[in-house]
């Protein structure tokens, strides 16, 4: 079955530490994106690539990185400049920004602070 | 700036019917979706209204008047697994998307 598979569900952070969150697809689609859900609040974009060895720059990437290595893969480094990122994040994927098409989104990654 | 208003919590009773309202102030209006998310669980999408009027599918119906910059979500015949929340999300002028921050839908027996 197609879909969008994120890795791990759960993912603890110490101070000072850069870590990774894995975002695969095979779905075939074109762009990608990363979402931050914070309780209370709408789903903030950190990142997105609409194809390969591109990505932009969303409302929040600060303290974030990314890379699009592989059509298939979009992973999400929280670096350390991240002060505060403890949160759901939300890889999704569609065939292409300026269509009108859905995204569809991976299961989530719930980020804690030790 | 950008801006879209969704109730934060609603309760309904299973069987019964259930409006969910999003309003929505952005630079342009390239189309509204919702979606809906179980708890800790990824967003599947439900509809999408470009066009004033209504869209039903199945139990689930939206509707979007652009003028007034007001859509809602109707559900029908609520079952349990409804619990949920639901979002609501509309596409600018840049076709970028801005995300209400949802409404948890509780369905008591």
């Amino acid at each position: 079955d197609g879909g969008i598979t994120q890795s791990p569900k759960y993912l603890f952070r110490k101070e000072g530490q850069n870590v990774t969150l894995s975002c695969e697809q095979n779905l075939n689609h074109d762009a990608m994106y990363w979402y931050r859900q914070d309780p209370g609040q709408g789903l903030r974009l950190i990142y997105y690539s609409q194809i390969v060895n591109d990505f932009q720059k969303g409302d929040i990437a600060e303290g974030y990185s990314v890379s699009r290595e592989k059509k298939e893969s979009f992973p999400l480094t929280v670096t350390s400049a991240q002060k505060n990122p403890t949160a759901f994040y939300l890889c999704a994927s569609s065939i292409g920004q300026r269509h009108n098409e859905k995204l569809f989104f991976g299961s989530g990654t719930q980020l804690s602070v030790l | 700036g950008q801006n879209i208003d969704q109730p934060t919590e609603m309760t309904a009773t299973e069987g019964a019917i259930v409006q969910i309202n999003c309003t929505y102030q952005t630079s342009g209006f390239n189309g509204l979706f919702w979606y809906q998310q179980h708890a800790g669980e990824a967003p599947t999408f439900l509809s999408y209204n470009v066009l004033d009027g209504l869209e039903e599918k199945g139990r689930f119906s939206s509707f979007l008047s652009r003028s007034k910059g007001y859509s809602y979500l109707l559900l029908k015949e609520l079952q349990m697994k409804d619990s949920a929340s639901y979002l609501c999300a509309v596409r600018d002028i840049d076709y970028q998307l801005i995300w209400g921050a949802g409404t948890k839908l509780i369905i008591k027996p």
